[in-house]
């Protein structure tokens, strides 16, 4: 199975920082790759598909990128309702669609 | 609106059995990939299962032979059967739906939308 490790597995940083999260698959999975938010307490919520397509609705301050094993996630200027949990997931290796372990961005 | 929405989940004991619900509505159960996605305390999510259009099943590892999707069409709800229950299958229990963007040469796959969860607690 496809393994994805996402680092950090946590982050503080401030109002206006620009944050980058980073996502590694244990093997080539091209551009097949998923982001989500999550917030306490609720469910996950999709931020970014096919690695760097941005879901309708969502800030423009969210971007994806990358290919092969290695992806990011990055939120150019961070605001109060930002701070959750995001995910990394991928859709490559079907039926199994494994999940990073996740990186939670607090307020430094 | 295209809402899912879960019921089921509970307190039961190791070696025990439960059936999850997932009613869905604003789209068809039958027609859509579905799945279950489950969250263990304070850690990250974890593919359960998924039920193709088509009918065919998929399990993790950590449930096969245990667990079983089904679905109801007519109802339009989404199940999950959990037999022989272990400490570790305490989660949140998400039904998600996929969505589909396919080209002339991929086909890309995400969770939208997400249910609100049931929580499930295996302990004697």
């Amino acid at each position: 199975d496809i393994q994805m490790t996402q680092s950090p597995s946590s982050l503080s940083a401030s109002v206006g920082d620009r944050v980058t999260i980073t996502c590694r698959a244990s093997q080539s999975i091209s551009n097949y790759l998923n982001w989500y938010q999550q917030k306490a307490g609720k469910a996950p919520k999709l931020l970014i598909y096919a690695a760097s397509s941005l879901q309708s609705g969502v800030p423009s301050r969210f971007s994806g990128s990358g290919s092969g094993t290695d992806f990011t996630l990055t939120i150019s200027s961070l605001q109060p309702e930002d701070f959750a949990t995001y995910h990394c997931q991928q859709s490559y290796s079907t039926p199994i669609y494994t999940f990073g372990q996740g990186t939670k961005l607090e307020i430094k | 609106e295209v809402q899912l929405v879960e019921t089921g989940g509970g307190l039961i004991q190791p070696g025990g059995s439960l059936r999850l619900s997932c009613v869905a509505s604003g789209f068809s159960v039958g027609d859509n990939f579905m799945n279950w996605v489950r969250q263990s305390p304070g850690k990250g999510l974890e593919w359960v299962s998924v039920i193709y259009s088509g009918g065919s099943t998929y399990y993790a590892d950590s449930v096969k032979g245990r667990f079983t999707i089904s679905r109801d069409n007519s109802k339009n709800t989404l199940y999950l059967q959990m037999n022989n229950v272990r400490a570790e299958d305490t989660a949140m229990y998400y039904c998600a739906k996929f969505e589909r963007y396919c080209t002339s040469s991929s086909c890309y796959l995400w969770f939208d939308p997400w249910g609100q969860g049931t929580l499930v607690t295996v302990s004697s």
